[in-house]
């Protein structure tokens, strides 16, 4: 089975500090993605990855920035924490070719909370 | 514009009734796909059933069937005997070609209830 991991399920922070949420995937993926998910708003595409050290930014990246190192991590930043960024965070992974088309692979996500 | 519309936010549904959940779409590229996903409240993002724009055949996937009117734009979920363990919310997405199958965009989801 494939495994998307992600660091905490839940996650307190304070205004101004700058946060990391970590996903591990374990299908050698070339893909990743973070998402934001709001009540009413469904999932947001922040950034994705298609291939190690590279990224793009989705729909609403500001405030954000990834980084991928290693092909099975993706790392969310939050350089400075803000209230507005209250929310559930997501992870995906998909394989490159015709079934990235359609196949992603979800992490648990990580709620997290900005006092 | 909004791409993807889910228009109910919440729908009730008897156990062991069928249940259809409306989707409409927005796209003005001609290869695309349509997924849904189900969310329970455990926060993970269960991936359902996938429609192709060039497929001609409905998808079916068990009790779950895509209702795609691709002249309408709409792409309806169908479950089938439903059982209380359906209980969740549900989100059509879409991805675009023209974006290398990266962009994925979401509705803003139905939450389906199934009553014993």
């Amino acid at each position: 089975d494939v495994k998307v991991t992600q660091s905490s399920r839940y996650l307190v922070k304070r205004t101004g500090e700058k946060v990391f949420l970590e996903c591990v995937q374990d299908m050698d993926h070339e893909n990743m993605f973070w998402y934001r998910q709001d009540p009413g708003l469904g999932l947001r595409l922040i950034y994705f990855s298609y291939d190690v050290k590279m990224k793009e930014k989705g729909d609403i990246p500001e405030g954000y920035s990834v980084s991928r190192e290693k092909k099975e991590r993706f790392s969310l930043i939050l350089e400075s924490a803000s209230t507005n960024q209250t929310s559930m965070y997501l992870c995906a992974s998909s394989s490159s070719g015709t079934r990235a088309l359609y196949e992603q692979y979800f992490g648990p996500g990580t709620r997290l909370t900005v006092t | 514009a909004q791409k993807i519309t889910q228009t109910q936010p919440g729908m009730f549904v008897q156990e062991k009734e069928a249940v259809t959940l409306d989707c409409t779409y927005d796209t003005s590229d001609q290869s695309y796909g349509l997924f849904w996903y189900k969310q329970p409240s455990s926060g993970e993002m269960i991936f359902l059933i996938y429609q192709g724009s060039y497929d001609e055949q409905n998808a079916t996937e068990g009790r779950y069937s895509l209702n795609f009117q691709k002249a309408r734009k709409s792409a309806n979920l169908v479950i089938s005997a439903s059982q209380l363990g359906d209980s969740a919310m549900y989100f059509c997405a879409m991805r675009e070609a023209n974006t290398g199958g990266f962009k994925t965009i979401f509705g803003a989801g139905t939450r389906l209830f199934v009553k014993a």
